[in-house]
Parts: structure tokens; sequence; C-alpha cells
């Protein structure tokens, strides 16, 4: 299993300001993911973090409005930049430990933008 | 294209009964199916994880069976508790990926 800490758990922040939320997990993972949740929504994948490399982005998601740093096996950061009310959402980082394994998530980030 | 669907979107029951949720998926070339519990604003914690060679899985109170010819798993509630009120999220990954798409989930209430 893996357990994930997240911060921080909850901001509000001003529109126009940038926030990072870090992900740190208590081993080293290969497959670091991060996810979006709107008010009343289901999660939508942003973006797989890859270690040493550029993140991999899902359609609508680009890299100048969501970067994403994966330094090492065990940590990441997704900052959310320049926001918008629209971007009041739970972000939340997930990890898998491989093909087939089960997935394990963060409890979230709750942003509300302001 | 894989697509996930759950119903019903909501459900409220009094305590005591055994609950059916349903999740369908348009593309069965899957190599799990995951179910998850997410409290409001809070993370998911993983419940079940169908690997695609399995039928079903038990854990206490739950279990999930997974149908991959039709496209369909459940999630059996036995004797629901105030303590199950959430809402219940399937996941299957993309075709040929790690990356999860998430059904639409159902809410569920149980009342005292």
């Amino acid at each position: 299993s893996a357990v994930i800490s997240q911060k921080p758990s909850r901001d509000i922040c001003q529109r126009g300001t940038s926030l990072t939320i870090q992900c740190q997990v208590d081993s080293q993972v290969t497959m670091m993911f991060w996810y979006r949740q709107q008010p009343g929504q289901s999660l939508t994948l942003i973006a797989t973090a890859n270690q040493g490399s550029e993140a991999t982005y899902e359609s609508g998601f680009v890299i100048d409005k969501f970067p994403i740093s994966r330094p090492n096996l065990t940590f990441s950061t997704l900052t959310v930049s320049n926001m918008s009310p629209e971007d009041s959402s739970i972000y939340l980082c997930s990890v898998e430990l491989g093909r087939g394994s089960e997935a394990f998530f963060g409890q979230g980030t709750r942003l509300t933008v302001v | 294209k894989q697509e996930v669907t759950q119903i019903p979107a909501a459900l409220s029951v009094p305590e005591g009964e055994n609950l059916v949720l349903n999740c369908s998926f348009t593309d069965s070339a899957i190599y799990n199916l995951q179910w998850f519990r997410q409290d409001p604003g809070k993370g998911l914690t993983s419940l079940l994880l169908i690997q695609s060679s399995q039928r079903e899985q038990t854990s206490g109170r739950l279990n999930a069976s997974l149908d991959k010819s039709s496209g369909r798993s459940t999630l059996y509630i036995a004797a629901s508790q105030p303590g199950d009120s959430a809402t219940y999220l399937c996941a299957v990954p993309y075709s040929g990926t790690y990356k999860y798409i998430f059904g639409t989930g159902t809410r569920l209430k149980v009342l005292a």
C-alpha cells in the first residue's frame, strides 16, 4: 500500500495568484497522477507526473496553467497558475504501484478562488 | 473512448437495508476496476479492486462483482449503516494505460 500526504488541505486564494500543492508518498512509486474534481462533478485527470521529464497532460489541460514538478520518486507538486473562480475545485494526487494494482489517493486540496 | 456511468445518481435508504450500486463501462478491454468511497470535501478511500480475471471481491459487508463482457460492475452493501453515507465512485483504466476514468458517482445516504 501507499500513504499519501497532500498539502495544503484547503486554501482560499485571490484571483490572479498561484497556488502550489504538494504530494508526498511514503514509498517510491513510478506512477503519480494529478486529478481535479470540480463542484458536484466526478474526477478528471489533469496529468501524469513523470520523474525526470516533463509531465504528460490530458486534453484540455496545459503546462502554463498547471505546471507540475516531479523531482524524485516520492514527491510531486502541482501549481494552479493565474487562478480564476473557475479553478475552485478539489485537487487530488494519486499513485499506483504498478499496472493492475490498486490506486491510492491523497486527502485532496480544496481550493476556493475569490 | 471509455465512458463510465453509475446508477443511481443518488440513493436514500433506512438503516439495515441491503444495497446495490451499479457501474457501467463502454470498453470491456480493462485489466481492473476499482471502487472508491468519498466523504464530502475529502479524498478517495479505496474499497475494492477487482482484476479482470476475477468475478468478485469481498471486504466485510462489501461485495463487488465484475462482468467484463457486459461492461458492468455492481457494489453490494449488506446491512447498511449511517456511517456508510458517502459518495461511491467506480473507476476503470484508460485502454492500455495506468490512468483511471471515473464514473459519475452514487451519493448514498443511510438514515438512522
